[in-house]
């Protein structure tokens, strides 16, 4: 079945660690997105990408970085300048005029 | 720019009663309007879109929602709630501003909706 696939599901970070957060889809879209979301807040823009190679900012990048090397794959990098991390992301993608299609989440905790 | 308020960040309604989310936006352009359901720890389940076809559309679960432009509102609605309905509904605007495509949403910060047996 053609879906998005986030990993890990859980993940916990170090003061001073970086961590990449995994997503993966085998629905063909061109485009995919990043989002954050915190309770009571909704969800917030982190980065998107319409084509490989190339990807944009969203409202909330600072802390945070992205590769689209491959047109399925699109990991987020939260590092150390990020100095608030704890919450639950989001990966999504879509086609160029399609609704977007969500993964389950992952959600990130500072040991 | 677009923005989206979510009336009540939390609703209840008893098991068969209507449910009632209310969403209305603010957008510039045209919008595409859209509903998601997140279940707790999952991701965004698309209910609904509205795309300027017909106002009234229908969804998944036995949802609809109904495009008043005069009243910039998006509300959903479903005639009789279930126990499975508990979740977080989130409503989204779209931002049209790249090259045409539906581009990026825009989020209100969701509604809880609790079912009492």
């Amino acid at each position: 079945d053609g879906g998005i696939t986030q990993s890990p599901k859980y993940l916990f970070r170090k003061e001073g660690q970086n961590v990449t957060l995994s997503c993966e889809q085998n629905l063909n879209h061109d485009a995919m997105y990043w989002y954050r979301q915190d309770p009571g807040q909704g969800l917030r823009l982190i980065y998107y990408s319409q084509i490989v190679n190339d990807f944009q900012k969203g409202d909330i990048a600072e802390g945070y970085s992205v590769s689209r090397e491959k047109k399925e794959s699109f990991p987020l990098t939260v590092t150390s300048a990020q100095k608030n991390p704890t919450a639950f992301y989001l990966c999504a993608s879509s086609h160029f005029l399609g609704p977007q299609h969500f993964g389950d989440g992952t959600r990130l905790s500072i040991l | 720019a677009q923005s989206v308020t979510q009336l009540g960040s939390h609703v209840s309604v008893s098991e068969g009663a209507l449910v009632l989310l209310r969403c209305n936006y603010s957008s510039s352009v045209p919008p595409y309007l859209f509903w998601y359901v997140q279940y707790p720890n999952q991701g965004l389940q698309l209910l609904l879109k509205y795309t300027s076809a017909a106002t009234l559309v229908k969804g998944i679960n036995g949802f609809e929602a109904e495009f008043k432009k005069s009243e910039t509102s998006f509300h959903l609605t479903k005639p009789s709630a279930h126990m499975s309905d508990a979740a977080e509904y989130f409503c989204a605007v779209s931002d049209r501003g790249y090259g045409g495509s539906q581009g990026n949403l825009i989020f209100g910060k969701g509604t809880k909706l609790s079912v009492k047996p």
